[in-house]
């Protein structure tokens, strides 16, 4: 597609519920990063997927938290029990590889925990 | 790990003027430093980008400066216009070779308000 899409663009949930949140890039970008950015804040770093190679996790807040991704196209990242403090616009971007290559965002997921 | 900070938080300025957003970051190794502008319930925009063999760079109205011995960086707008009011955050990155990845690390953010 043209740019990062990402699904669904809200969601609102009970605490405790679990969600998952779809993320398809850029056809082509080997490299795919989920990001949080909760209201009125910067970017935090969650997880990194490039290539066959293991994910980078070292931002994931709990272990709550996972990510999956197949091949280089599609990734999920699901939030089991969920928690008021996860309500956040939850952000993912793609970029062609490694190396210094610029990131493209999605529009992402607002989600909002009752 | 990388730490960024960024300021002002917010900025107002008259139409015409210029804005100026200030960076520093933690590691001397982060050799990638782009901004992002990011209106009001949309996606971050990548908008300008500098790499640490690079002290200036320009496109248009918008400049960034790198200053590797202080570790900062600034983004600079001339003749703002009303359509240049958003968030600008700025971020680093570490190389490939020492972070899996380029995973950004993200300043807080500056509101700016170009006033007509």
């Amino acid at each position: 597609g043209a740019g990062v899409s990402q699904s669904p663009s809200n969601k609102v949930t009970e605490k405790g519920k679990d969600v998952e949140l779809r993320c398809d890039p850029i056809s082509g970008h080997t490299a795919l990063y989920w990001y949080r950015q909760r209201l009125g804040q910067g970017l935090e770093f969650l997880i990194y997927f490039q290539g066959n190679s293991a994910p980078d996790k070292s931002g994931l807040p709990s272990d709550r938290f996972s990510a999956e991704r197949t091949g280089e196209s599609v990734s999920t990242l699901t939030i089991q029990r969920t928690q008021q403090e996860d309500s956040a616009v939850y952000l993912c971007a793609s970029s062609l590889g490694q190396g210094l290559q610029p990131q493209h965002f999605g529009d992402g997921t607002r989600l909002s925990i009752l | 790990g990388e730490n960024v900070e960024q300021h002002p938080s917010t900025l107002s300025v008259q139409e015409g003027d210029s804005a100026v957003i200030k960076c520093t970051y933690s590691d001397s190794a982060s050799n990638y430093f782009p901004w992002y502008k990011q209106e009001l319930g949309k996606r971050p925009q990548l908008i300008i980008d500098i790499r640490s063999n690079v002290g200036e760079k320009k496109d248009q109205r918008i400049a960034v400066t790198l200053n590797k011995t202080a570790k900062h960086f600034s983004l600079h707008i001339t003749e703002t216009q009303p359509e240049d009011s958003a968030v600008y955050f700025c971020a680093a990155t570490l190389p490939s070779s020492k972070a899996a990845g380029n995973k950004l690390t993200f300043g807080g953010g500056t509101r700016v308000l170009v006033k007509p």
